[in-house]
């Protein structure tokens, strides 16, 4: 069985700080990950994924993740966040389903 | 890329009444996907909708509660029967594109008073 770990529900961060969204993942098989992000009253956008070859990936944003599988994580960063980054972002694997993480809520202040 | 729109973008319900949510893609698709998102929470599978055959339900979900329906290619409606509070959530419909990502309409969020 696949799982998501998200460890911060919230991370508050400066305007043009750098900031990384952690996650990780518990898979027996290898597995697509997906960065996702929702702005307030809005669906789901994807960042990024992750399906094969080159484990960093750039997204949409200025965003790129890093996939590591020794150590189980795909773990999303931006080397510097603006106002408008403030959003819930949630990591999901898929094999033959969607596994969604609980969500982080990145908070930019000015 | 897939464009979905979702009608309604939010309403306020009574309890024990029952709500037709609408799902459009603006291209055909084999199989249209149903979840929840209830306040704070990830999102949870309710069902897949496949055309032309009943629609797959997840594990806690149930086709009395949660029917739906799935007249075409383009279209799919989910209702939420019977209402209570606690399905007070962002109910999102959803498609696959070909390399495995997700595309979402902007979501229902339904309120039950």
């Amino acid at each position: 069985a696949q799982s998501v770990t998200q460890l911060d529900s919230q991370v508050p961060v400066f305007e043009e700080a750098p900031v990384e969204l952690r996650c990780n993942y518990s898979s027996s098989v290898s597995v697509y990950l997906f960065w996702y992000v929702q702005y307030p009253n809005q669906g789901l956008q994807l960042l990024l994924k992750y399906l094969s070859g080159s484990t960093l990936v750039k997204g949409i944003n200025g965003f790129e993740a890093e996939f590591n599988k020794s150590q189980t994580s795909f773990h999303l960063r931006k080397p510097s966040v603006h106002i408008s980054d403030t959003a819930e972002y949630f990591c999901a694997v898929s094999l033959t389903k969607y596994i969604f993480g609980t969500g982080t809520r990145l908070k930019v202040l000015a | 890329s897939a464009v979905i729109s979702q009608k309604p973008s939010r309403d306020i319900c009574q309890r024990g009444t029952s709500l037709t949510i609408q799902c459009q893609v603006d291209s055909q698709v084999t199989m249209m996907f149903w979840y929840r998102q209830q306040p704070g929470q990830s999102l949870t599978l309710i069902a897949t909708a496949n055309q032309g055959s009943e629609a797959t339900y997840e594990s806690g979900f149930v086709i009395d509660k949660f029917p739906i329906s799935r007249p075409n290619l383009t279209f799919s409606t989910l209702t939420v029967s019977n209402m209570s509070p606690e399905d007070s959530s962002i109910y999102l419909c959803s498609v696959q594109g070909s390399t495995g990502e997700l595309f979402f309409g902007e979501g229902s969020r339904l309120t039950v008073l």
